[in-house]
Parts: structure tokens; C-alpha cells; sequence
């Protein structure tokens, strides 16, 4: 399957500062990647959708502002969290999609763990 | 946002039992995938569901893709203490995108 790698790991930030998370496809060229974000011991919501060289769509309830995604490269999207407080602390996920013979098949990077403070 | 209905939410096994697990939607899907998330990971592909009817199995995993396109099941065989952890069943839409279920936690008695 595709090798979907995310950076960073884990971050702590303070309140009111943004935070970058990088998710690379480092075998495959990827058009379309989600980004989803994970409260503990919840399921993953899909945040929004990230286009290669368009405008990312986001979910009902997501604020494209606060959450910028760009995807500037086929191999790279970023979810920029802007002005981050406490309550943004969660566990955020990219993945991107494999098509095979038409099948597809979603695969994940291994998270980002957000800590505000 | 919208969820699959995920049974059941968590379950304490022995190991050498067999364990089964199901994902219901009031939708139809094209598409069921299940997977395996470990604490602080992010979620590991197990088991594609294409066709209605399909049954796959990947070692002691087998799933299946019900024949109304609603639901989903998995089942493992025989577990064994690394198989703790929580399964998501994840249902594609017409857009590539995917909807996850709630999860079913399960934790393995040595």
C-alpha cells in the first residue's frame, strides 16, 4: 500500500499561536488527501479534503479559516492550525487514497498529536 | 458529521477465542474497509470490501461485504494478545470519500 509519512509526531503549542502539520505521499503521487481529526476515544471525522493545486473542501462545521490546508504538490499537504486554543487539542490524521484497478483503498499517516496550552 | 454504527463499542476476550464485530449504515456504500488503530498510531489498512456479497479474508481476519451494501462484518479468529486494539469499519461514499464507524475496542485476555 502507499506510504503516507506525517510530520510532526506531537506538538505542544501555546494558546493563540498556529501549528503546521505536514502529511507526505512518499510512493505515490496524490491529487486528492483528507484530513481528518480524531477527539480520544472517538471515532475520525473528516475535516476537510485537500485538492493538488485547488481550494481544499471542508466538512459542515469546520472553519476554513482557522484550519488552512494547502496542496501545493502532488506528494505534499499541509493543515495549518491558526490561532490554536486548548479546545483544538486532538489527534489529527491525513490519509490519501489509492486507486488500483479502480478499486480504492484509504491509507493514513501515523497522526499528529496537537497539545495546546 | 455522519457516523457508521459500529457493535460492539468495546469487548474483553480470551486469547484462542474467536471475535466478531459488525458496521451498519443506514446508507449504501461502494466501498468497506476495516482497519486497526494502537494508541497514538494512525489507523492500519486490514481487510478492502468491493463487491456486495464479497468475502475476504487477510490470515485470521475474514470480513464481508453485506449483500445490501448497509453493513459490514469482521471476524477474527483464534486471538492472541497483540490483537487489542480498536477496529474501525470505514465506508466510502461516491467521492472517495470515507465515513468511519464508532469503533469497537477490544482487549485480549492472556
Amino acid at each position: 500500500g502507499a506510504v503516507v509519512s506525517q510530520h510532526p509526531s506531537w506538538v505542544i503549542c501555546k494558546s493563540g499561536t498556529s501549528v503546521k502539520i505536514e502529511c507526505r505521499s512518499l510512493d505515490f503521487q496524490a491529487t486528492t488527501m483528507f484530513w481528518y481529526r480524531q477527539f480520544p476515544k472517538q471515532s475520525l471525522m473528516l475535516m476537510a479534503t485537500s485538492n493538488e493545486g485547488s481550494k481544499a473542501t471542508y466538512e459542515q462545521g469546520v472553519e476554513k479559516d482557522k484550519f488552512l490546508i494547502n496542496h501545493a504538490s502532488l506528494t505534499l499537504s499541509t493543515l495549518t492550525v491558526t490561532s490554536a486554543h486548548p479546545e483544538d487539542s486532538s489527534f489529527y490524521i491525513c490519509s490519501l487514497i489509492s486507486l488500483e484497478d479502480s478499486n480504492t483503498e484509504a491509507f493514513f499517516g501515523q497522526g499528529t498529536r496537537l497539545t495546546v496550552v | 458529521g455522519q457516523q457508521l454504527n459500529q457493535s460492539p463499542q468495546s469487548m474483553f476476550i480470551q486469547e484462542g477465542e474467536d471475535v466478531s464485530m459488525n458496521c451498519t449504515s443506514s446508507s449504501i456504500f461502494n466501498t468497506w474497509l476495516w482497519y486497526k488503530q494502537d494508541p497514538g498510531e494512525g489507523p492500519v489498512l486490514l481487510i478492502a470490501l468491493y463487491k456486495a456479497g464479497e468475502l475476504t479474508s487477510n490470515g485470521r481476519l475474514t470480513a464481508q461485504f453485506g449483500i445490501t451494501r448497509k453493513d459490514s462484518f469482521l471476524n477474527i479468529s483464534a486471538s492472541i494478545p497483540s490483537d487489542v486494539g480498536i477496529y474501525f469499519c470505514a465506508g466510502q461514499t461516491g467521492t472517495y470519500k470515507y465515513i468511519f464507524g464508532t469503533g469497537t475496542r477490544l482487549k485480549v485476555l492472556a
